[in-house]
């Protein structure tokens, strides 16, 4: 099965600092996903990736996904406190299993 | 609007007692619906999932089941809670670009 290892577990960065959050898959990625969780909330759908090398951007987070397909990354630009939380991937299951698989998430805390 | 409704919030319930979980979703037909749980220490783990009334798919073997008595409606259910089946369940919705996730239901079994 499919396994998705999130890095760093945890980071605590001052406000107004960059940051980025790594995504590997132990297989190659055919639908990558990121969310935001608001401790003891549901999720916001942030970004979807599918094609090796693809980039978006959504306000001050970009979302890359590499050009073999098996690890992304998301980059916070200028963090405010607003982007604290805890950032989720989940993985397409693939192989005619439905629903998505999830790494077990970074938790992000904004200094001011 | 398409919109995805999840009840209770919270719930503590007592060792051996039945458990009832509802999702509707609002603005579509025939949606796949999906059952998560967040445990802590162990991230967020798919338990059901449905692709139409009557069709359930299980992921995990477990102390509970899931129905779909209706298109918009997913229950999530057991009939006799043990300690580890406390988590945060979250009921989803697969609606492009990605899937859209209900406010959660936080369960103690106690």
């Amino acid at each position: 099965s499919q396994e998705l290892e999130q890095s760093p577990q945890s980071l605590i960065v001052q406000e107004g600092k960059n940051l980025t959050i790594n995504c590997t898959s132990s297989k190659t990625l055919y639908g990558l996903y990121w969310y935001k969780q608001k401790y003891g909330e549901g999720l916001i759908f942030l970004m979807m990736l599918q094609k090796g090398g693809e980039e978006k951007s959504h306000e001050k987070i970009t979302a890359k996904l590499d050009e073999k397909k098996q690890q992304s990354s998301l980059h916070i630009t200028a963090s405010q406190p607003s982007h604290a939380g805890i950032y989720l991937c989940g993985a397409d299951k693939g192989g005619g299993a439905d629903g998505l698989t999830f790494g077990k998430g970074t938790h992000l805390i904004i200094q001011p | 609007s398409q919109t995805i409704h999840q009840w209770p919030a919270t719930l503590v319930q007592p060792v051996g007692s039945p458990l009832s979980l509802e999702c509707t979703v609002e603005g579509t037909s025939n949606p796949n619906l999906y059952w998560y749980r967040q445990a802590a220490g162990r991230g967020l783990q798919l338990l059901f999932y449905s692709v139409g009334i009557g069709q359930i798919s299980s992921e995990v073997p477990q102390n509970l089941s899931a129905s779909r008595p209706q298109d918009r409606q997913f229950i999530l259910s057991s009939k006799k809670l043990l300690l580890s089946d406390s988590g945060f369940y979250l009921c989803a919705w697969k609606i492009f670009p990605g899937y859209t996730f209900g406010s959660g239901t936080r369960l103690t079994v106690v």
